[in-house]
């Protein structure tokens, strides 16, 4: 089954605090992953792809397939991040199905 | 000029009403895909067309009817609507690096 599990629904840290933000899935086969935002009323934005391995606002995500993770990382959290993320999971085939995790809501406190 | 873009963004309506959400992308994207976010900030894929052709359709009501008159255009026709459609309703069209979503229209049924 293709399935993402974001464990936490809230995630509570303090500006300049450290974040990781947690993403485990399950697939057969090399997966394509990313992470999308959401802020307060907003569209959801894709924030990064594993592919790029690129840091966009300072987040960055490394695919661990021996723990079949992509853990949202960023070392100083600042307010402007508070926002809900997503990981989400390219599904198999050509469908482009794309399979969201549950959320995990960050809140950044001053 | 936004890429994908879907109205009304809010919408009210009695229970036993018929209501369309329509979507528009103008990224040349060929698929385009129909999403509901529920109270709890679940996403869920509803449909998704290719080129205009249905190739997702996720055990959704078939009070529910996407149509698309061409690839730019994935409109979403809801009959009956019940209090259970209260949600967000997000449009999104895909490229090879993820997909692109609308603002949202936010259904409420009384």
């Amino acid at each position: 089954a293709q399935r993402v599990t974001q464990p936490e629904k809230l995630l509570s840290v303090f500006k300049g605090a450290p974040v990781e933000l947690k993403c485990n899935y399950s697939y057969s086969g090399s997966p394509e992953l990313f992470w999308y935002v959401q802020y307060s009323r907003q569209r959801l934005q894709l924030l990064l792809r594993h592919i790029s391995r690129e840091s966009i606002k300072g987040f960055t995500a490394d695919l661990n397939k021996g723990e079949t993770s992509f853990h949202l990382k960023k070392p100083f959290a600042q307010e402007e991040d508070s926002a809900m993320y997503y990981c989400a999971l390219w599904g198999s085939g050509n469908t482009g199905k794309l399979i969201f995790g549950q959320g995990t809501t960050l809140q950044v406190k001053p | 000029d936004t890429a994908v873009s879907q109205t009304p963004k809010y919408l009210v309506t009695q229970m036993g009403n018929d209501k369309s959400i329509k979507c528009e992308q103008n990224l040349g994207h060929d698929t385009m895909y129909w999403y509901k976010q529920d109270s709890k900030k679940f996403l869920k894929i509803m449909f998704s067309y290719n080129n205009k052709e249905l190739i997702i359709n996720e055990t959704v009501p078939n009070r529910f009817s996407p149509k698309s008159p061409d690839k730019a255009h994935l409109n979403l026709h809801i009959n009956s609507l019940e209090l259970g459609d209260s949600a967000v309703y997000f449009c999104a069209s895909s490229h090879a690096s993820g997909l692109f979503f609308g603002s949202g229209t936010q259904l409420s049924v009384l």
